[in-house]
């Protein structure tokens, strides 16, 4: 089964902190994405990744910023954390050239 | 990527009932996705549907899709307490690096 974790199930931060939301998959997969999941606002899409230090912007990029330095692993970077972007924060991957998307189980951001 | 658009908004049945759930779409798709997200298992994928394809079977899963129509349907027979959850179709049109877009979803109340 393929596997995606997230690093934290809950996290608490103050606003202008420097947040990082680490995911890793283990199926070797090449595409990994990161979204946000507000009430009435439904999934979009932040960043997304189709290789090792490659990197696109998706639809809500401002604010965020990411890192894949290795293929298994996609970190969402929050710069100065606001409050508007407390939210539910999940990570996904797929094969290149298929569309099936594997989710982590999501990490619920609360910034004060 | 386009968004399906899911319907009804929200669906409350019995145990043991079948559910229904209807998606529309704008324009000429690949195969069209379906996905469920609860509570305890998160996000996760159901099944996928390719555009030459009328209807798949999955337990009791069953998925229709109409081109003409741009349509599809979920059906799950004898729903259980366990299929509470929220259902999410997403069409896509064969995209670069398997980008999806997500709807608001078709929130799913099955009550035992």
């Amino acid at each position: 089964d393929v596997k995606v974790t997230q690093s934290s199930r809950y996290l608490v931060k103050r606003t202008g902190e420097k947040v990082f939301l680490e995911c890793v998959q283990d199926m070797d997969h090449e595409n990994m994405f990161w979204y946000r999941q507000d009430p009435g606002l439904g999934l979009r899409l932040i960043y997304f990744s189709y290789d090792v230090k490659m990197k696109e912007k998706g639809d809500i990029p401002e604010g965020y910023s990411v890192s894949r330095e290795k293929k298994e692993r996609f970190s969402l970077i929050l710069e100065s954390a606001s409050t508007n972007q407390t939210s539910m924060y999940l990570c996904a991957s797929s094969h290149s050239g298929q569309e099936t998307q594997y989710f982590g189980p999501g990490t619920r951001l609360l910034v004060l | 990527s386009q968004q399906g658009e899911e319907d009804p908004q929200a669906l409350s049945i019995q145990e043991g009932e079948n559910a229904t759930m209807n998606c529309s779409y704008k324009t000429s798709i690949n195969n069209l996705q379906w996905y469920r997200q609860n509570s305890g298992r998160g996000l996760v994928h159901l099944i996928l549907i390719r555009s030459n394809e009328r209807e798949k079977h999955s337990g009791r899963l069953r998925v229709t899709l109409d081109t003409s129509k741009k349509s599809s349907s979920l059906l799950i027979t004898a729903s259980r307490a366990a299929d509470t959850a929220s259902y999410f179709c997403v069409p896509s049109g064969g995209t670069s690096y398997g980008k999806l877009t997500f709807g608001q979803g078709t929130i799913l109340t099955v009550h035992p």
